[in-house]
């Protein structure tokens, strides 16, 4: 069956400027992820939704950062007035639940870029 | 904060050698872990998890080890293969999070 997917792959924008980085998770599973993976970093959470609420927001890193998930599915992440420390990769992750504990299934991810 | 690590950031191997790849966590109440394997411009895969009231789990040609009294889990690559090149990272959950470390770099020679 389909994976996880995440558009663009790769995304190369001027500071200041906003971007939109989008994730299709798993058909059918109601907990998706956000994480930040910096060069030589290890994967930095982010925000995690339940269906379409956000429980935990606590990794974003400042309010240039928003995410929504509407209808259960596809999620967007925003960021606001890019800075050139928002330079990574913006992994999308899916479960079937939050609810105790799930494998996560990781899409390729979006390669960011701010120069 | 909470913190999963890994002791070595490289490590090569020779083609149809063992492989053993560490990782050690900070939480002593993180009661599932995971291991990832994560090949270049692709995202992480999962490989193996392990639950914190197990000590060993195999699956095919991986092993992982867990020790709770030292906090400590391996990862151990049976025949190490090309296709096993890759970033390789533990993450261990505790309350509703996972903590991730930054990864093992394995490079098979063939």
């Amino acid at each position: 069956g389909a994976g996880v997917s995440q558009s663009p792959s790769n995304k190369v924008t001027e500071k200041g400027k906003d971007v939109e980085l989008r994730c299709d998770p798993i058909s059918g599973h109601t907990a998706l992820y956000w994480y930040r993976q910096s060069l030589g970093q290890g994967l930095e959470f982010l925000i995690y939704f339940q269906g379409n609420s956000a429980p935990d927001k606590s990794g974003l890193p400042s309010d240039r950062f928003s995410a929504e998930r509407t209808g259960g599915s596809v999620s967007t992440l925003t960021i606001q007035r890019t800075q050139q420390e928002d330079s990574a990769v913006y992994l999308c992750a899916s479960s079937f639940s939050s609810v105790g504990i799930d494998t996560q299934y990781f899409g390729p991810g979006t390669r960011l870029t701010v120069l | 904060g909470e913190s999963v690590g890994l002791h070595l950031p490289t490590l090569s191997v020779q083609e149809g050698d063992n492989s053993i790849i560490n990782c050690a966590y900070s939480n002593s109440a993180s009661d599932y872990f995971i291991w990832y394997k994560q090949e270049s411009g692709k995202g992480p895969q999962f490989i193996i998890d392990i639950r914190s009231n197990m000590d060993k789990r195999q699956g095919q040609r991986v092993t992982v080890l867990l020790n709770k009294t030292v906090k400590h889990l391996s990862l151990q690559i049976a025949a190490t293969q090309p296709g096993d090149s890759a970033v390789y990272f533990c993450a261990g959950y505790t309350g509703n999070q996972f903590y991730f470390g930054t990864g093992t770099s394995l490079t098979v020679i063939p």
